[in-house]
């Protein structure tokens, strides 16, 4: 049983451009949790979202920030006209169930860093 | 204060010692607990839950204290290969019934020949 899967595990991009990260969850996890982690911080909570549906987006910035989880596919994080700030390791993690009684599983993360 | 607090560290200490972490969080509400380890700049790995009765795994002690609000890990006998950054993780007690996971920033071990 494969893990999380998540690419790229590098991206680079300048200011300005688009930045898309991919995340495969654990097969048969349908929840998927994604997280950011500045250097020498801890992980915050972005976003949570089930197939079709984002449950909760209270840690994700309002603007050019998105994200989704179709009924086909990998769940995509795209973060629109990137800035310095925005260079991070961003974590996807999955999960059977609501997290509240489950456990997650974290993929081994994309590294963005912003030029 | 902080939602889930953790004492950064680092813990430096010999093959063999045992060492415990503390983690609080600040609400009362909150329902599931875990202790997660982390490599250099890899992925968090769980590493057990918390239950109100206490658990162990090995050389692995969790346990939680609600009274107090804080979750407990102890590690005996500690080796090289535990060397790494802890993360508490607390999650639930949100209003609405949100599950968000809230990790604290983490401790770290360094466990010396």
């Amino acid at each position: 049983n494969a893990g999380v899967m998540q690419n790229p595990r590098h991206l680079v991009r300048r200011r300005g451009q688009e930045a898309r990260l991919r995340c495969s969850p654990m097969k048969g996890h349908s929840h998927v949790y994604w997280y950011r982690q500045l250097p020498e911080e801890g992980l915050k909570f972005m976003v949570y979202l089930q197939k079709e549906n984002i449950i909760d987006e209270s840690g994700m910035p309002k603007e050019r920030f998105s994200a989704e989880f179709p009924k086909e596919g990998p769940s995509i994080l795209r973060i629109q006209q990137v800035v310095r700030g925005d260079s991070a390791a961003y974590f996807c993690a999955s999960s059977p169930r609501q997290s509240g009684v489950g456990e997650q599983y974290f993929g081994p993360g994309t590294r963005l860093t912003v030029t | 204060r902080k939602e889930v607090e953790q004492d950064p560290g680092p813990f430096n200490v010999p093959e063999g010692a045992t060492v415990a972490f503390n983690c609080t969080y600040s609400n009362s509400a909150s329902q599931s607990f875990f202790w997660y380890r982390q490599d250099c700049r890899k992925e968090p790995k769980l590493l057990m839950s918390v239950y109100s009765s206490g658990n162990e795994d090995g050389r692995f002690t969790a346990q939680l204290n609600r009274a107090s609000q804080y979750i407990s890990l102890l590690i005996r006998d500690s080796k090289l290969s535990d060397s790494a950054t802890y993360l508490c993780v607390v999650i639930g007690g949100q209003a609405g019934g949100s599950y968000i996971p809230t990790f604290g920033r983490g401790t770290s071990l360094i466990v010396h020949p």
